[in-house]
């Protein structure tokens, strides 16, 4: 199975940038993507096919997909931001996750 | 707008079985591929099984491969899985999720919206 592998959790300042990363083999080559749930909530699409917005989305998320990561990036972090996001992708007949990054703003 | 709920979670004993259900509305149901994905209490997203449109491709994670069954009836509006030999790791939040094109696993696609989920407790 492929395995996507997340940091457990990332910190950033308030109005700051975060970056999450997801690693996998190649990954670059696949379509990469991104979900926010905050607790006791069902995720949200927040990037889908690596870079793409879905409606209602701040434009201050952002994704992108080279070699052997993809990477989720937050920029003017707001408290609201806080939550656990979960990378996505097919691969041989399955879907895999991401282990999940905790992001907690300060 | 588009709605999912998810029913027929509930305590079950090791080695019984369970049906869940997923009332779909706000889209044609039949356009599209439909999954189940888990989340154990603390823990990440685990993919469980994913169906096409019609019926005709269907998946499973190797840790449910044998004893989950997942199935729809379009007509119904409705995506069913039905767990056999449950186990104590099968305890889970159970969502219901829409996958973005027809087919199962399409390249590109994703899951565009989400259940509430429907709470599963495997326990004697």
């Amino acid at each position: 199975s492929y395995e996507l592998t997340q940091p457990l959790s990332v910190s950033v300042a308030l109005g700051q940038t975060a970056r999450i990363t997801c690693g996998g083999n190649n990954i670059g080559s696949k379509n990469v993507h991104w979900y926010q749930q905050k607790p006791g909530q069902a995720p949200v699409l927040v990037i889908y096919r690596d870079s793409n917005r879905p409606s209602g989305i701040p434009e201050r998320f952002s994704g992108s997909n080279s070699g052997n990561t993809a990477t989720l990036t937050i920029s003017r972090a707001q408290a609201g931001d806080e939550a656990d996001y979960y990378c996505q992708v097919w691969d041989s007949s399955t879907e895999a996750f991401g282990g999940g990054t905790k992001l907690t703003v300060l | 707008e588009v709605q999912l709920v998810e029913s027929g979670g509930g305590l079950v004993q090791p080695g019984r079985s369970l049906r869940l259900s997923c009332a779909a509305s706000g889209f044609t149901f039949d356009d599209y591929a439909m999954h189940w994905v888990r989340q154990a209490p603390g823990k990440g997203l685990e993919w469980v099984s994913g169906i096409s449109w019609n019926s005709g491709s269907i998946g499973y994670a190797d840790s449910v491969k044998g004893r989950f069954t997942i199935s729809r009836d379009n007509a119904k509006n409705s995506l069913y899985l039905q767990m056999n030999s449950l186990r104590a790791e099968d305890m889970a939040l159970y969502y219901c999720a829409k996958e973005s094109g027809y087919d199962f696993g399409g390249a590109g696609n994703y899951f565009d919206y989400w259940g509430q989920g429907t709470l599963v407790t495997v326990s004697s």
